[in-house]
């Protein structure tokens, strides 16, 4: 069983561009969450996807925004983008209790 | 508004120690209470996780958490540390959401060296 995978692995791209992150669920997991880690932070929740639709979300702006798939895979898209928004951009999927995160996206922004 | 303060982020033991790291709780519901595991350059690996069924939660690797309502902690412990625990660990809360788990807030983390 192939367990969370995020694609790219890592990405570089300059101030202003947009940017969109893939995630695919572990098998029979229906709901998908993104969290944005900073260097040397815990991990910052930015939404959650189930059933297509953003169940909730933490306290991003606009231009952080995503999508969830029939399959339950989903995409995080940030736009105009800043220095601030280097990070490592994990994914975890869960079915009831226990989130399971995927290896991340590192995202550098020049 | 549920948070979590993880005490010390920088724990070093001798190899064959007992490792202890601390994690405290705010909640104003029956929390959802985690440990992840970091190792460098990965993703978050779960440890155990208590979920309302029993106080003591064994989890892989040989770690343990207490849930201590009366205290509002979540203390991860192993009775002898490897070199191979090496990494950063996160405690995390969570509460329900309609059946399902709601978001995960989590502490700064706490890095953990084992010296041979």
């Amino acid at each position: 069983d192939a367990g969370v995978t995020q694609s790219p692995t890592h990405l570089i791209k300059t101030r202003g561009q947009q940017v969109t992150l893939r995630c695919s669920p572990k098998s029979g997991h229906d709901t998908v969450s993104w969290y944005q880690q900073a260097l040397g932070q815990g991990p910052q929740f930015i939404f959650q996807y189930y059933e297509e639709e953003e169940r909730q979300r933490g306290n991003f702006p606009d231009r952080f925004s995503g999508h969830q798939f029939p399959n339950y895979s989903s995409e995080l898209n940030v736009n105009a983008l800043l220095l601030g928004d280097s990070a490592l951009y994990l994914c975890a999927s869960s079915f009831g209790e226990g989130q399971y995160f995927g290896p991340g996206t590192r995202l550098l922004v020049l | 508004a549920q948070s979590v303060t993880q005490l010390g982020s920088h724990v070093s033991v001798s190899e064959g120690a007992l490792v202890l790291l601390r994690c405290n709780y705010s909640s104003s519901v029956p929390p959802y209470l985690f440990w992840y595991v970091q190792y460098p350059n990965q993703g978050l690996q779960l440890l155990l996780k208590y979920t309302s069924a029993a106080t003591l939660v064994k989890g892989i690797n040989g770690f343990e958490a207490e849930f201590k309502k009366s205290e509002t902690s979540f203390h991860l412990t192993k009775p002898s540390a490897h070199m191979s625990d090496a990494a950063e660990y996160f405690c995390a809360v969570s509460k329900n959401y309609g059946g399902s788990q709601g978001n995960l807030i989590f502490g700064k983390g706490t890095k953990l060296s084992v010296k041979p």
